[in-house]
């Protein structure tokens, strides 16, 4: 059974770096799929953050993008998210999940999709001087 | 950039069909999937590439895509569906997830 958990700081004061790890176990993320940060404000709906594959390849939220580092560690089986110059509006749950993006070829044109299949129980964080 | 929209709030009785529909531009083009996420909970995903059911989803619970629309049905609406659902497509022009602004189910 796949089970991601999510650790980090709950606390982070305004400008700093928030930075929170998933660790991952029942699966080796060097197997492949892909590997992802969302993020969840009170009240407020999904955000995606970013994701990558184990090999290092990286999408992220264009609107987070400037901000944004999510790096693998393979040797740890874990993953993290970095995101910079935080302000209140940062402050919100945040996820890790497991991810699978493909395509599927349609009369000679490639569809790509992505779904996440698991998640982690998340962790809240508050941006707070 | 690329949106998903979602009704805020979708009601239904105990032992009907309920239908959450998610609206983009071209989204037939695309693959949709579906999140049902209880409060506190993390989100579950109960559809994946527009019409398939994870392992562990129970048979109520559909998918379609087509057009413009992409559908969630629950039929058989039981006490415990009650919850927040998120539709999520990937945008490939701009290499993204993006998710629908969820809809509320209630369970009269």
């Amino acid at each position: 059974q796949v089970q991601l958990q999510e650790s980090g700081p709950g606390l982070v004061k305004p400008s700093e770096t928030l930075s929170l790890t998933c660790a991952v176990s029942g699966y080796s993320i060097s197997s492949g799929y892909y590997w992802g940060w969302i993020r969840q404000s009170p009240e407020k709906g999904l955000e995606w953050i970013g994701t990558i594959y184990h090999s290092g390849i990286t999408f992220y939220n264009p609107s987070l993008k400037s901000r944004v580092t999510i790096s693998v560690d393979t040797s740890k089986n874990q993953f993290s998210l970095n995101l910079s110059s935080v302000t209140a509006a940062d402050t919100a749950a945040y996820y890790c999940s497991r991810g699978l993006r493909s395509s599927i070829s349609r009369e000679g044109t490639y569809y790509y999709y992505y779904y996440m299949d698991v998640w982690g129980k998340g962790t809240t964080v508050t941006v707070s001087s | 950039s690329y949106e998903l929209t979602q009704p805020p709030s979708v009601s239904v009785s105990p032992g009907q069909t309920a239908s959450i529909t998610c609206s983009g531009d071209k989204l037939g083009d695309r693959y949709v999937c579906w999140y049902q996420q209880k409060p506190g909970q993390s989100p579950v995903l109960v559809i994946y590439q527009d019409t398939k059911r994870p392992s562990g989803i129970p048979e109520r619970f559909s998918g379609s895509n087509s057009g413009n629309t992409g559908t969630l049905t629950i039929s058989g609406t039981q006490a415990t569906d009650e919850a927040d659902y998120y539709c999520q497509a990937w945008d490939s022009s701009t290499a993204r997830v993006v998710f629908g602004g969820g809809t509320k189910l209630t369970v009269l």
